[in-house]
């Protein structure tokens, strides 16, 4: 199975920082990634698809960009409603894998 | 808008068995693939299973290969999972989602989720 291994796990930040989330294939995935958001109590958003694709209606600060095995998520200036669990997941191989989340908490 | 509301979650013994339900509605529900996507209480989101347009494919995590069944209904647009033998460690939230991309296996629209408690 591919393992996909976020960092950090958690972080804080104020409102307007720059955050950036990675997450590391165990093996090549091409750009076979994606990223989510989970609120407590919501359903999980789709943000990110093959790796820097924003879907359709996801805020323009939301980007995300792969360099070999590792992928980032970057919120440019992280806003009220961003704090939030974000998850990667490859697409690449069945088991379709996740990571382990980050949670973004207001500092 | 496209919609998908899970229903069937709820407290089983061990070893006991559930049918959860996906109701889908705001797409045409026979040309997508759709998974079900589950996460232990404050734990991370792990696959579970998928099923083709057609019904045709199913694909399953090793874990629960043989326990659980994954199953549509185009015309009633309708995703079912059957869930046998369940153990403490299915006790989850479980989500039905929408793969909107079948390259990059992309779950562009989820529900919001039944629980399913499995304790004695």
């Amino acid at each position: 199975d591919i393992q996909m291994t976020q960092s950090p796990s958690a972080l804080s930040a104020s409102v307007g920082d720059r955050v950036t989330i990675t997450c590391r294939a165990s093996q090549y995935i091409s750009s076979y990634l994606n990223w989510y958001q989970e609120k407590p109590g919501k359903a999980p958003q789709l943000l990110i698809f093959a790796a820097s694709s924003v879907h359709s209606g996801v805020p323009s600060r939301f980007s995300g960009s792969a360099s070999g095995t590792e992928f980032t998520l970057t919120i440019s200036s992280v806003q009220p409603e961003d704090f939030a669990t974000y998850y990667c997941q490859q697409g690449y191989s069945t088991p379709w894998t996740f990571g382990q989340g980050t949670k973004v908490e207001m500092k | 808008e496209v919609q998908l509301m899970e229903s069937g979650g709820g407290l089983v013994k061990p070893g006991g068995s559930l049918r959860l339900s996906c109701a889908a509605s705001g797409f045409t529900f026979s040309n997508y693939t759709v998974t079900w996507v589950r996460q232990a209480p404050g734990k991370g989101l792990e696959w579970v299973s998928s099923i083709s347009s057609g019904g045709t494919y199913m694909y399953y995590a090793d874990s629960l290969r043989g326990r659980f069944t994954i199953s549509r209904d185009n015309a009633r647009n309708a995703l079912f999972l059957q869930m046998n033998s369940l153990r403490s460690e299915d006790t989850a939230l479980y989500f039905c989602a929408r793969v909107g991309d079948l390259v990059a296996q992309t779950y562009d629209y989820w529900g919001q989720g039944t629980l399913v408690t499995v304790s004695s």
